[in-house]
């Protein structure tokens, strides 16, 4: 039974530049949420989907967007990066319920220069 | 604005210790809190979750207590191991979001 897979594993851009980040949720999943996680900090909440559309959004600018797909799978998106994006992306995955256990990915470890 | 305190930030103990990782946080308004393992470089692996109606949870060497009208939790791990060598994260769910620590950087001493 496959767990949360994130591709691709670490990612390399430069100021300015747009990313893509891709998360799989494990099997019986069907709610995706993404963190940020800087280096030596707790991951931080940016967004939340369920039913292909976004539930909850944290503390984040527009720059950061999300999708949801019929699959449950999900993307992040994130235009114009700035040197302070870089971090690892972490996506987690649970059955909708504020109850459920959420399951996490082993991140994309994203490096802006 | 829930704020998650986790103390101490490291700590170090020789193999065959208890360990004892301790979890605040500001709001009790929490739906349950959770405790995970990373490792270096690598994601999130859940290890109890509590439920707010809940007072502690077991698994294996793992024991997690939560007094939630306290703002307290605490993570006990029995005859600390090696392999136990980790960063330990807490994180309250509210709503649909989960609020983390900074996290406890353990390493147990052979």
């Amino acid at each position: 039974d496959a767990g949360v897979t994130q591709s691709p594993t670490h990612l390399i851009k430069t100021r300015g530049q747009q990313v893509t980040l891709r998360c799989s949720p494990k099997s019986g999943h069907d709610t995706v949420s993404w963190y940020q996680q800087a280096l030596g900090q707790g991951p931080q909440f940016i967004f939340q989907y369920y039913e292909e559309e976004e539930r909850q959004r944290g503390n984040f600018p527009d720059r950061f967007s999300g999708h949801q797909f019929p699959n449950y799978s999900s993307e992040l998106n994130v235009n114009a990066l700035l040197l302070g994006d870089s971090a690892l992306y972490l996506c987690a995955s649970s059955r909708w319920g504020v109850n459920q256990p959420q399951h996490f990915g082993d991140g994309t470890r994203l490096s802006i220069l | 604005k829930q704020e998650v305190t986790q103390i101490p930030a490291a700590l170090s103990v020789p193999e065959g210790e208890n360990l004892v990782l301790n979890c605040s946080f500001t709001d009790s308004a929490i739906y349950n809190l959770q405790w995970f393992r990373q490792d270096p470089g690598k994601g999130l692996t859940s290890l109890l979750l509590i439920q707010s109606s809940q007072r502690e949870q077991t698994s294996g060497r793992l024991n997690a207590s939560l007094d939630k009208s306290s703002g307290r939790s605490t993570l006990y791990i029995a005859a600390s191991q090696p392999g136990d060598s980790a960063t330990y994260l807490c994180a309250v769910r509210r709503e649909g979001r989960l609020a983390f620590g900074k996290g406890n950087q353990v390493v147990v001493i052979p």
